[in-house]
């Protein structure tokens, strides 16, 4: 069985230019959840959805970052623009209703912005 | 203070030997933690659940000491295989995991 697809799985970009990471979850899964993983601040939730509909975007640091799930299949991350400080390893995890613990990690997009 | 707190590591041990670290947290209402591992450059993967009266599975015991608020992670006999950061996640409210930073072990021949 797939697991949870991420891409692209390296991106480097210049400072300002929009980034868009992709993730596909496991079929089936109802929960998605986007986190953002640095040396300094660890693994960060960044946007939780169930059933396509975003739940808590608390995580999420500003503006200048989105998601969106358009189907049950399909979310993105968007950063627009792009900064140094957004350089990170970006997770995308999912997890069936009621098991929301048993999060299942993508490989994950490391992300440098020069 | 953070919500998790792992001492970072890294913890260096040898093949077979025993070793164990907590994993502490802020919040008293928490109820449901989990271990997560991490090999270098990959993704986590859960590893076990902690229920209150302990979880064992195979080498890996994990325990939640309430009153302490602490979660303990100890593994028997070590493996080279076993190195890798360990994070502690604690779930919050039904549906989202706070996660440590986790802790790094060396196991070395």
């Amino acid at each position: 069985d797939a697991g949870v697809i991420q891409s692209p799985r390296h991106e480097v970009t210049e400072m300002g230019q929009e980034v868009t990471l992709r993730c596909k979850p496991i079929s089936g899964h109802n929960s998605l959840f986007w986190y953002r993983q640095t040396m300094m601040r660890g693994l960060e939730l960044l946007i939780y959805f169930n059933n396509n509909v975003p739940i808590d975007d608390s995580g999420m640091p500003e503006d200048r970052f989105s998601a969106k799930m358009p189907n049950a299949s399909f979310s993105t991350l968007k950063i627009q623009p792009s900064e140094p400080r957004d350089s990170a390893v970006y997770f995308c995890a999912s997890s069936s209703s009621g098991r929301e613990y048993e999060q299942y990690f993508g490989p994950g997009t490391r992300l440098t912005v020069t | 203070r953070k919500e998790v707190e792992q001492d970072p590591g890294p913890f260096n041990v040898p093949e077979g030997a025993t070793v164990a670290f907590n994993c502490t947290y802020s919040n008293s209402a928490s109820q449901s933690f989990f271990w997560y591992r991490q090999d270098c450059r990959k993704e986590p993967k859960l590893l076990m659940s902690v229920y209150s009266s302990g979880n064992e599975d195979g080498r890996f015991t994990a325990q939640l000491n309430r009153a302490s608020q602490y979660i303990s992670l100890l593994i028997r006999d070590s493996k080279l295989s076993d190195s890798a950061t360990y994070l502690c996640a604690r779930l919050a409210g039904y549906s989202t995991l706070t996660f440590g930073k986790g802790t790094m072990l060396l196991v070395s021949p």
